[in-house]
């Protein structure tokens, strides 16, 4: 299978811990990018990455989420210190682009987080 | 306001009939636009991709941009079962982050 794949595909944990969520993308792709989408609303941006550099993070990534993409190819997301808020699906999805146009983004099958 | 609006349904119509769906947006500064299909308990996949204001066909689906009206739609002929799904449009302004619309959940009929 060579499209986004995302680990795990779901997690449940208690309020206060920290979880780490996992992308590889597609090997080839220079853009890589994490959403998070919670039940009956679409995918809303996190950040993305460009190879290894992280351009640009949304105001939703607080303090306690932190993305990172060393040597440009898998991703991790975690979020410290969970909060019941943060129950939702993180998706990630990666692009091969330069230039200003965003492209055809190809998305993984989402890591599901649960926080009771 | 949200920068994009998109009726979430539900949409419920019988097999073969056309479906219509559609987004409104606020921002012209999106340029290009995007229909996403979104399956239960997966990620988005790109049904169509179009960037000026007219149509595009792919199959049973055309995509429509109307940019004066800040309106796109998306029409799929001779719906089949395999068709219900979520729906999302997006929209892109050149930011490399895409706006979504929250989704319009659409079931077919048997």
């Amino acid at each position: 299978d060579t499209g986004v794949s995302q680990d795990p595909r779901h997690k449940i944990t208690k309020r206060g811990q920290n979880v780490t969520f996992r992308c590889d993308p597609i090997s080839e792709h220079n853009r890589l990018y994490w959403y998070r989408q919670t039940l009956g609303q679409g995918p809303e941006f996190l950040t993305y990455f460009q190879n290894e550099a992280q351009l640009e993070k949304s105001r939703l990534l607080s303090d306690r989420f932190s993305a990172e993409r060393p040597k440009g190819s898998f991703s991790t997301l975690e979020i410290q210190r969970t909060e019941q808020g943060d129950s939702a699906m993180y998706l990630c999805a990666s692009s091969l682009n330069s230039g200003g146009v965003t492209g055809e983004l190809f998305f993984g099958e989402g890591s599901r987080l649960t926080v009771l | 306001q949200k920068e994009v609006e998109q009726d979430p349904g539900p949409l419920s119509v019988p097999e073969g009939a056309i479906v219509s769906l559609n987004c409104t947006y606020s921002n012209s500064a999106f340029q290009y636009f995007m229909w996403y299909r979104q399956y239960s308990r997966k990620g988005p996949e790109l049904l169509m991709y179009t960037y000026s204001s007219g149509n595009k066909e792919d199959g049973r689906f055309t995509a429509q941009v109307d940019k004066s009206s800040k309106y796109i739609s998306l029409f799929i002929r001779d719906s089949q079962p395999s068709d219900s799904a979520t729906y999302l449009c997006a929209m892109d302004k050149g930011a490399q982050k895409l706006v979504f619309g929250q989704g319009t959940r659409l079931t077919i009929n048997p």
